[in-house]
């Protein structure tokens, strides 16, 4: 079965300094993946999402990620994290041709706390 | 645009009721919906899937009979908890997607159920 693997359980900045968070998944097909972000008591929004041409995408409040199909990975940046990043970080899959076409799997978050 | 709504934002019951929640899609008709279960700190889990006008697929392990699912309209889809347990205490979240199933899901802000 497939399945989405984010490395950092809990990530701790400051701000202004640069974030990275790793995503992997499991499938050799085509994928459309997404990033989703929950911040403290609201509910799930997108921040940015592939589903083919340039890898490099770029999301809202300056965002971005890269899929590298080599490797399995759709990994979020952003240049210089703010306070106001404080939240839970969702990568998720939908994983075509597979037997959960059209089901979202979901990394098992990310936690980021910006410190000011 | 996109907005998906759900209510009620937080409910409590007595075990052995049941309880209904509803999901909307405010600004577009959604041909599918998902409802998932976040338990705390930890992600989703889908549970079903709903096209307008069809039964529900059930993810493998949830009981079809306890967690009823219609999908009336393309805007409207409901989930009711049947004869609750404490067990089923949980965050449900709804989200829609407006074409396909592997398109860009759309979230709701989630109910809060408290099963004493």
């Amino acid at each position: 079965a497939q399945s989405v693997s984010q490395h950092n359980h809990h990530v701790i900045l400051s701000e202004a300094a640069s974030l990275e968070l790793g995503c992997n998944y499991s499938y050799g097909g085509t994928v459309n993946l997404f990033w989703y972000v929950q911040y403290p008591g609201q509910h799930l929004q997108l921040l940015l999402k592939y589903f083919s041409g340039d890898p490099l995408v770029k999301g809202i409040k300056g965002f971005e990620a890269e899929f590298i199909k080599s490797k399995f990975s759709f990994n979020l940046r952003k240049p210089s994290v703010q306070w106001s990043d404080t939240a839970e970080y969702f990568c998720a899959v939908n994983a075509i041709g597979s037997s959960n076409t059209g089901k979202l799997i979901f990394g098992q978050g990310t936690t980021l706390q910006v410190k000011p | 645009g996109a907005v998906v709504s759900q209510h009620p934002s937080r409910v409590i019951c007595k075990s052995g009721t049941s309880v209904k929640i509803e999901c909307r899609s405010l600004d577009f008709q959604a041909t599918t919906m998902f409802w998932y279960r976040q338990f705390p700190k930890q992600s989703l889990m889908l549970m079903a899937t709903s096209n307008e006008g069809s039964k529900a697929t059930y993810e493998q392990g949830v009981e079809k009979d306890k967690f009823l699912i219609n999908h009336a309209s393309l805007t409207l889809s409901t989930l009711t908890v049947t004869s609750a347990h404490p067990e089923d205490s949980s965050f449900y979240i709804c989200s829609a997607s407006v074409t396909a199933s592997t398109d860009t899901q759309y979230f709701g802000p989630g109910t809060r159920l408290t099963v004493l």
